[in-house]
C-alpha cells in the first residue's frame, strides 16, 4: 500500500466551484506539503505544515487554503476555481529526525478547471 | 533562500556516466543540497543528499566542491529507464527544512 496517497486522482470542474484535494499518510511523519506543477515547469510550494498546529503560506499560497486535520491528513482547497488552476497538484511529508529534507510525494492529483 | 541554476536539458546514451551541475552560488552556511528524480506524472523522488565533498549510495554521486557555489550530480552507466527530470535544491536540515524551492529542474534524455 502508497504510504502518501490523494484523492481524486484526476478531477475536472468548472470555473468558480469549490474543489478539495486530500491527502492522507501512514509514514508517521508530522510535516505535510502541497505543491503545483505546471507543464514543463518545476515544482512551486503552495503550503506547509509542520504539525497539526502549524500552517505556512508557500510562495505560491493565493487562491488556495488549506486544512491539518489530523497528523495523517492534509487538505487542500481551491475556495474558487479559476482556469490558471488546472495543474498537477503533489503531497509530500517528510520528517525532521531525518533531517527533513528528503520529501516522500504522493501520486498527484491532476485537476483541470474549464 | 539559495536560488539554483541547472541545465534545462541534457542527452546521453546507454551505459554512460552523466554528470548533471547545479550552480547556487548564494548557499548558506547551513544549507545542504539535496537531488530529486521525477518521471512523468509521478511525484519526485529523493536520490541524494551532501554538504560537502562527497556523497555516494547505490543509485547516485554527489560531488561538492570545497566553496559550495556549485553540486554534480553523477548518474554511472545510465539505462533508457533514467531518463526524467532531475532537480537540485538547497535548504536547511532539521526544524528548518522543507522550504526549498524547486526549480525547473534538468531534463535527462538517454537514447539507445
Amino acid at each position: 500500500d502508497a504510504d502518501v496517497t490523494q484523492t481524486p486522482r484526476n478531477r475536472i470542474t468548472k470555473t468558480g466551484k469549490r474543489i478539495m484535494l486530500e491527502c492522507s499518510q501512514t509514514k508517521g511523519h508530522d510535516r505535510m506539503y502541497w505543491y503545483r506543477q505546471d507543464p514543463g515547469l518545476g515544482l512551486r510550494l503552495i503550503y506547509y505544515s509542520f504539525d497539526v498546529k502549524d500552517i505556512n503560506k508557500g510562495e505560491i499560497s493565493d487562491g488556495y487554503s488549506v486544512s491539518r486535520q489530523a497528523q495523517a491528513k492534509f487538505s487542500l482547497s481551491l475556495e474558487s476555481a479559476i482556469p490558471n488552476q488546472t495543474a498537477l497538484y503533489f503531497c509530500a511529508t517528510s520528517e525532521v529526525d531525518r533531517g527533513g529534507n528528503e520529501q516522500f510525494f504522493g501520486p498527484g492529483t491532476r485537476l483541470t478547471v474549464l | 533562500l539559495a536560488k539554483t541554476t541547472q541545465p534545462i536539458s541534457m542527452d546521453s546514451y546507454e551505459g554512460q556516466e552523466v554528470n548533471i551541475t547545479c550552480s547556487h552560488n548564494n548557499i548558506a552556511t547551513n544549507d545542504y543540497i539535496t537531488w530529486y528524480q521525477q518521471f512523468p506524472s509521478q511525484g519526485p523522488r529523493f536520490i541524494i543528499q551532501g554538504y560537502k565533498t562527497k556523497v555516494t549510495n547505490e543509485v547516485a554521486s554527489l560531488f561538492i566542491p570545497a566553496d559550495r557555489k556549485s553540486s554534480t550530480l553523477s548518474l554511472p552507466r545510465v539505462s533508457l529507464s533514467d531518463t526524467a527530470v532531475y532537480y537540485c535544491l538547497v535548504g536547511e536540515l532539521g526544524v528548518n527544512a522543507g522550504k526549498s524551492t524547486f526549480g525547473d529542474g534538468t531534463t535527462l534524455t538517454v537514447k539507445p
